[in-house]
C-alpha cells in the first residue's frame, strides 16, 4: 500500500520555464511535507518543507502548496534551469507514521532542456 | 550546515565478508539517524532508525542480525552488513535528524555506499 505516490515518473520543461511536480498521500495523518532532491549516485538534499498548518511555503525558485482536503502537494519550480535536473521525491511524515519518520514517494525525474 | 557523511561511498567484496557503513553528522548532533536502501528505479525503503545509545528499530522484513547497527554517539552511526551475499547488493543511504528542539525537523542525507557483493 503506497501512502505517497508520485504518479508522474517523469517531467521534461523548457528552460525559464514553470516546473510543477505533484504528490498525493493516503494517510491523514501525515502532517509534514517534505520534497528532496537527488542526483544519481547521491543521496537526497532537503529543499523545502511544509507543515500541514500552512498551505504555501516559499523559498526562492521554490514554491510548496499544500491542499490537505485533496491530500495533494505539488512543487514549482520558476524559472526552471538545467541544473535542477535530477529525480524529486516527495516525503511525508507524522505522529501516525510512528516517530516522524519518512515515507517517499518513487520520485519523479525532472528534465530541464536548455 | 547540515552536512551528513557516509564512508565508504563504494565497496565491492566476496560473499561471505561483512561489510560496515559509517554515517556522520559533520555539524549537527544527529538524535535519530535513518538507515534506507534504494533498489534501482525505487524510492527509499526505510530499514531501520537508531536513537544515540538505544537499540534500533527495524522495519518489518528486515533482519536485525543481518543488518547491526550502532548508534555509539550523537555523531556517529554505524550499518554492519555481515555475512553479506549477493542479494545484499544494493545502495544503501544514512540521514541524520536533530529532535531536541523542535519535532518537524528534515532528515538530511549521506551520499549513500554502493554495495557490490560478488
Amino acid at each position: 500500500d503506497q501512502q505517497v505516490k508520485q504518479n508522474s515518473p517523469s517531467l521534461s520543461v523548457q528552460e525559464g520555464r514553470i516546473s510543477i511536480l505533484n504528490c498525493d498521500y493516503t494517510n491523514s495523518m501525515f502532517d509534514y511535507f517534505l520534497w528532496y532532491k537527488k542526483y544519481p549516485a547521491e543521496g537526497p538534499t532537503f529543499l523545502i518543507s511544509i507543515s500541514s498548518i500552512k498551505d504555501k511555503n516559499e523559498d526562492g525558485r521554490f514554491t510548496v502548496f499544500l491542499n490537505k482536503s485533496a491530500k495533494h502537494l505539488s512543487l514549482h519550480i520558476v524559472p526552471s534551469q538545467p541544473g535542477d535536473s535530477a529525480v524529486y521525491f516527495c516525503a511525508a511524515s507524522g505522529l501516525g507514521a510512528g516517530s516522524y519518520q519518512l515515507t517517499f514517494g518513487k520520485g519523479t525525474k525532472l528534465s530541464v532542456i536548455p | 550546515g547540515a552536512v551528513v557523511s557516509q564512508h565508504p561511498s563504494w565497496v565491492i567484496c566476496k560473499s561471505g565478508t561483512s561489510v560496515k557503513i559509517e554515517c556522520r553528522s559533520l555539524d549537527f548532533q544527529a538524535t535519530t539517524m535513518f538507515w534506507y536502501r534504494q533498489f534501482p528505479k525505487q524510492s527509499l525503503m526505510l530499514m531501520a532508525t537508531s536513537n544515540e545509545g538505544s537499540k534500533a528499530t527495524y522495519e518489518q522484513g528486515v533482519e536485525k542480525d543481518k543488518f547491526l547497527i550502532n548508534h555509539a554517539s550523537l555523531t556517529l552511526s554505524t550499518l554492519t552488513v555481515t555475512s553479506a551475499h549477493p542479494e545484499d547488493s544494493s545502495f544503501y543511504i544514512c540521514s541524520a535528524r536533530d529532535d531536541r528542539l523542535f519535532s518537524n525537523q528534515p532528515q538530511h542525507f549521506g551520499d549513500g555506499t554502493r554495495l557490490s557483493i560478488l
